[in-house]
């Protein structure tokens, strides 16, 4: 059993160029999210969605857009990337219960230069 | 606003107890989640308080005080392994998607 697979692991990108982060999970859960896990900061979320087809804005949404077009997969783009996103990325699902926790991905170490 | 607050760093001996506080004040409340993370790797769910008291679980358990807005989790019988990031996050209420607000962590070494 999977769990929740996020891939690449590691990437380095230059200023301006864009990339797509993968989020796939198994375990046929309703939501999913995309945290950001930086020195200091904690995880803060950026995006997510609560089913097939919708998806909202979290904490720190600028400059990062997503898409949920089928229930197992939440893909987090960078459009125009900048050092600033240099992070660590976090996908995680959980079922539609409040008393339910999240389950993590093992992240995507992300360098912008 | 919603803030966490959490000890940055804590250090313990192994074989002893350690409890890591957690304050909180948020827009709503809808129950409080311990997570472990260990260096590099994903945060792992450890424990869920919704209900004032104590939740114990093998060597770790959890406490809650919605009134006073605080919960800490309780570590006992220290192993190294449990040298980690504990994670203390609050889900709040009345929002799609029942977001969880993380506290920054608690960076716990234990000691031979």
């Amino acid at each position: 059993n999977a769990g929740v697979t996020q891939t690449p692991k590691f990437r380095v990108l230059k200023t301006g160029q864009s990339m797509t982060l993968l989020c796939a999970q198994d375990m046929n859960h309703e939501y999913m999210y995309w945290y950001r896990q930086d020195p200091g900061m904690g995880l803060r979320l950026i995006h997510y969605s609560v089913g097939e087809g919708t998806t909202a804005k979290g904490e720190v949404p600028d400059g990062y857009n997503v898409s949920r077009l089928k229930k197992q997969n939440f893909l987090l783009g960078l459009e125009s990337a900048a050092p600033s996103q240099t992070s660590v990325y976090f996908c995680a699902s959980r079922l539609p219960f409040q008393t339910r926790p999240l389950h993590f991905g093992n992240g995507t170490r992300l360098t912008v230069t | 606003g919603q803030n966490i607050d959490q000890p940055t760093e804590m250090t313990a001996t192994e074989g002893a107890i350690v409890q890591i506080n957690c304050t909180y004040q948020t827009s709503g409340f809808n129950g409080l989640f311990w997570y472990q993370q260990h260096a590099g790797e994903a945060p792992t769910f450890l424990s869920y308080n919704v209900l004032d008291g104590l939740e114990e679980k093998g060597r770790f358990s959890s406490f809650l005080s919605r009134s006073k807005g605080y919960s800490y989790l309780l570590l006992k019988e220290l192993q190294m392994k449990d040298s980690a990031s504990y994670l203390c996050a609050v889900r709040v209420a009345g929002n799609q998607g029942g977001k969880l607000i993380f506290g920054q962590g608690t960076e716990l070494s234990v000691k031979p």
